[in-house]
């Protein structure tokens, strides 16, 4: 089945830039997200790109989309202690409503 | 906009009791999603909904666990009997069926089995 894989910690320093990386194996991926969950609280979509792009921006953050090494990464510029969450990467393979698959989840963690 | 609602937050059961999950997705969603997310791991799809019909239940373990959407609003959840594996946290989702597909989740409910 699919899979996706995250690296599980990120350390940075307040004001760098962050950089997480994820990569997936199906190929027949046409979306791939980006979702944020802070302690207690649901996950929150903060980003995602069709798979027929290869960059998107949006304030701080880029997302890039390597297809051909299905990899995908999500740089947030200007890191702030706010920014501490896990952070997970996630696929959906059909169109429309289709369940999406997961990765384990990048701890991002803030040291002033 | 009210976001989805899941109750309860917070159940502590003994293995072997029943158990069950609520949940009110946002209004005008026609797809719901129940997801179930164990310790250190991304959740994982259980079932979907579109509407009252359930068109993806590949993961659910059907000898324990049923869903039911009624009346293609809100779902309920259950496991029974619960057994010490299913402690997790259990997150439902909702989206307008679309191109793209942007899911909405809600806090979860956070399952302890003793």
């Amino acid at each position: 089945g699919e899979d996706v894989e995250q690296s599980l910690f990120l350390s940075v320093r307040e004001g760098d830039s962050s950089v997480i990386n994820c990569t997936y194996t199906d190929s027949s991926s046409t979306y791939l997200y980006w979702y944020k969950q802070e302690p207690g609280a649901g996950l929150q979509l903060l980003t995602y790109i069709f798979s027929n792009m290869d960059m998107k921006q949006d304030q701080r953050l880029t997302v890039l989309l390597n297809k051909k090494d299905k990899h995908l990464s999500l740089r947030i510029a200007d890191t702030q202690t706010g920014d501490s969450a896990i952070y997970f990467c996630a696929e959906s393979s059909g169109g429309g409503a289709d369940g999406l698959t997961f990765g384990k989840g990048t701890h991002l963690i803030i040291q002033p | 906009e009210a976001g989805v609602v899941q109750s309860p937050r917070y159940k502590i059961i003994e293995k072997k009791q029943p158990v069950a999950f609520w949940c009110n997705p946002i209004s005008g969603h026609n797809t719901l999603y129940w997801y179930r997310q164990n310790l250190g791991q991304g959740p994982e799809l259980l079932i979907r909904y579109e509407n009252e019909e359930a068109v993806d239940d590949s993961q659910l373990p059907k000898d324990r666990f049923s869903a039911e959407r009624l009346k293609g609003v809100d779902s309920t959840l259950k496991i029974q009997p619960a057994e010490l594996g299913d402690s997790a946290v259990y997150l439902c989702a909702s989206s307008f069926s679309a191109s793209f597909n942007e899911q909405f989740f809600g806090p979860g409910t956070r399952l302890t089995v003793l």
